[in-house]
């Protein structure tokens, strides 16, 4: 069955520090990664998309098919960092994401 | 654009009673998708509509649950005889088409529903 595991419910660091929140996806066809971002309490924003290969506010992740992962990475955490992130899949030309279960990220000055 | 808007952002109910839980999609988008998220927990897919039509409810629960989206008007999901483990935040989504790699959903705020 399709899965997204985020293995860290908690990432606590320091503002400077590097950060990597790790995704890992079980799905045998052509996936499509997200990462989402959500600020206490607000909406989910889509922060980056694999295909897109862009780096959004300092945060990159790169897909990689025989780690069957896309971590989300950013060198150097900044307070305003501190939120959920959610890592999500959707299998090809489908409507559905599967997310996984979030990892929060706490920036500390 | 305003947004996926979404109504009421937090929603107190006894069990027993009934939840009406509205999403309007962003201007021009005609696809729909509920979310759940039970405390602790991802996002789990419930529903996803179009103008008029189920699409695919796979996600949602046989019982209580239902939704709609009429031809008027925002999006309905309906909780009816609401249980303590129906508590969970209710996020509705919205895209301009299906199916082409890269198209984005964009989600509102969310609901929050506590049963009490």
């Amino acid at each position: 069955a399709q899965r997204v595991t985020q293995p860290e419910k908690l990432l606590s660091v320091f503002k400077g520090a590097p950060v990597e929140l790790k995704c890992n996806y079980s799905y045998s066809g052509s996936p499509e990664l997200f990462w989402y971002v959500q600020y206490s309490r607000q909406r989910l924003q889509l922060l980056l998309r694999h295909i897109s290969r862009e780096s959004i506010k300092g945060f990159t992740a790169d897909l990689n098919k025989g780690e069957t992962s896309f971590h989300l990475k950013k060198p150097f955490a900044q307070e305003e960092d501190s939120a959920m992130y959610y890592c999500a899949l959707r299998m090809d030309s489908s409507y559905k994401l599967i997310f996984g279960s979030g990892t929060r990220l706490l920036v500390r000055p | 654009n305003a947004g996926v808007m979404q109504n009421p952002r937090h929603l107190v109910r006894r069990r027993g009673q009934e939840a009406r839980l509205r999403c309007s999609p962003m201007k021009g988008h005609s696809h729909v998708y509920w979310y759940r998220q039970l405390p602790e927990e991802g996002l789990k897919f419930m529903v996803y509509l179009q103008k008029e039509n189920i699409i695919d409810e796979s996600g949602m629960p046989k019982e209580r649950f239902s939704a709609e989206f009429p031809k008027e008007g925002p999006s309905i999901l309906r909780i009816q005889q609401v249980v303590r483990g129906d508590s969970a935040a209710y996020f509705c989504a919205s895209s301009p088409s299906v199916g082409e790699q890269g198209n984005t959903i964009y989600f509102g705020e969310g609901s929050w529903l506590t049963v009490v």
